[in-house]
């Protein structure tokens, strides 16, 4: 079956560390999305690419970084320079317009220890 | 930008009550509109979307919206709510020329036996 899988479902990290995240899908879906969750702040946009090479900041892209290499994969890195990591971090990806919707993965939960 | 407002970040229904959980949004076209839900720990799932057809959309496990263009609104609603409708609920607006949504803060629903 098609879908997007994140891994791990669970990471600790300590301060100072930079970490990455898993992100791929076999949608064949152009566009990919890196969102952050924390409570009662609903979803927040950190990156997104919508083709191979190419990637733009969201609202929040200060202390991440992301790399698409690949159209399967869309890796997030949290760099020692995020100041609050700790959170729900979700992947998404599309087909071309937003017409489609969204499928999203099953997150990473990263706790800094 | 667009923008989404969810009025009322925590809803709590009898079983077998209506669910009614509210969603508005800001722009002078009418967008694209999308109602997700999350269980914990987990990614978001698509409930239903607008995408200028029937102004009544109907999803799964029940759900429905309806569309009103002069109240800028896209309210879910459920006849019937069951136990397993316990969850988090999240609206997201797009415009017709964008390529990322804008969700809403979320709404949690408690379905109380």
């Amino acid at each position: 079956d098609g879908g997007i899988t994140q891994s791990p479902k669970y990471l600790f990290r300590k301060e100072g560390q930079n970490v990455t995240l898993s992100c791929e899908q076999n949608l064949n879906h152009d566009a990919m999305y890196w969102y952050r969750q924390d409570p009662g702040q609903g979803l927040r946009l950190i990156y997104y690419s919508q083709i191979v090479n190419d990637f733009q900041k969201g609202d929040i892209a200060e202390g991440y970084s992301v790399s698409r290499e690949k159209k399967e994969s869309f890796p997030l890195t949290v760099t020692s320079a995020q100041k609050n990591p700790t959170a729900f971090y979700l992947c998404a990806s599309s087909q071309t317009g937003v017409f489609y919707g969204y499928t999203f993965g099953s997150g990473t939960r990263l706790t800094v220890v | 930008a667009q923008s989404v407002t969810q009025l009322g970040s925590h809803v709590s229904v009898s079983e077998g009550a209506l669910v009614l959980l509210r969603c508005n949004y800001s722009s002078s076209v009418p967008p694209y509109l999308f109602w997700y839900v999350q269980y914990p720990n987990q990614g978001l799932q698509l409930l239903l979307k607008y995408t200028s057809a029937a102004t009544l959309v109907k999803g799964i496990n029940g759900f429905e919206a309806e569309f009103k263009k002069s109240e800028t609104s896209f309210h879910l609603t459920k006849p019937s709510a069951h136990m397993s409708d316990a969850a988090e609920y999240f609206c997201a607006v797009s415009d017709r020329a964008g390529n990322q949504f804008y969700f809403g803060t979320g709404t949690s629903l408690t379905v109380i036996p």
